[in-house]
């Protein structure tokens, strides 16, 4: 099925250790973006990508890296994990960044203890 | 904060009832989009609507725009139980920033 497909759906974390969230897309979509989902919070961006090779930041990009080196892959990374990281992760697609809704993948919840 | 909010945070209603949701913002819009979210899943896309439309409909759902009081609605008609779930604005705005608000969560009992 089309769509947006990310792994793990759920992880957990010591302190301190890294790893890569995985997010692809077979849609052709240009536009990728990560979010994080906190209670009472809503959804927050963090990095986001308007084309292979092109990535920026959002509102919470620190502790957090990206790279696009595909149209259809969008990692994230996390440097050094910390409890504040704990949060629930989506990855979203979209053919625009402004004029078309957005495509979500089932999310991956993330646990740091 | 840029975000707006959604009102109310939670709303429960009867089977066969109509929901209204309200989204609220502060800076000017280029866009303003509904999304729905069930219970530990991804959010799935409802309506997008202009800048310079007041009103958009798909099936049971209506979307109003009101730019002059920086505000939107969504209705659902004869609600079902499987509308239960967690309902998001997101607006992008003249200074293309887009943004979430923290939702609404709705309950339909049957």
């Amino acid at each position: 099925n089309a769509g947006v497909t990310q792994t793990p759906k759920f992880q957990v974390l010591k302190t301190g250790q890294s790893m890569t969230l995985q997010c692809a897309q077979d849609m052709n979509h240009e536009y990728m973006s990560w979010y994080r989902q906190d209670p009472g919070m809503g959804l927050r961006l963090i990095h986001y990508s308007v084309g292979a090779g092109i990535t920026d930041q959002g509102e919470v990009p620190n502790g957090y890296n990206v790279s696009r080196s595909t149209t259809e892959d969008f990692p994230l990374r996390l440097l050094s994990a910390a409890p504040s990281q704990t949060s629930v992760y989506f990855c979203a697609s979209s053919y625009s960044r402004a004029r078309w809704g957005y495509t979500f993948g089932s999310g991956t919840r993330l646990t740091v203890v | 904060s840029q975000q707006g909010e959604e009102d109310p945070q939670a709303l429960s209603i009867q089977e066969g009832e109509n929901a209204t949701m309200n989204c609220s913002y502060k800076t000017s819009i280029n866009n303003l989009q509904w999304y729905r979210q069930n219970s530990g899943r991804g959010l799935v896309h409802l309506i997008l609507i202009r800048s310079n439309e007041r009103e958009k409909h798909s099936g049971r759902l209506r979307v109003t725009l009101d730019t002059s009081k920086k505000s939107s609605s969504l209705l659902i008609t004869a609600s079902r139980a499987a509308d239960t779930a967690s309902y998001f604005c997101a607006k992008f705005d003249a200074l293309d920033q887009f943004y979430f608000g923290t939702g609404t969560s709705l309950t339909v009992i049957p």
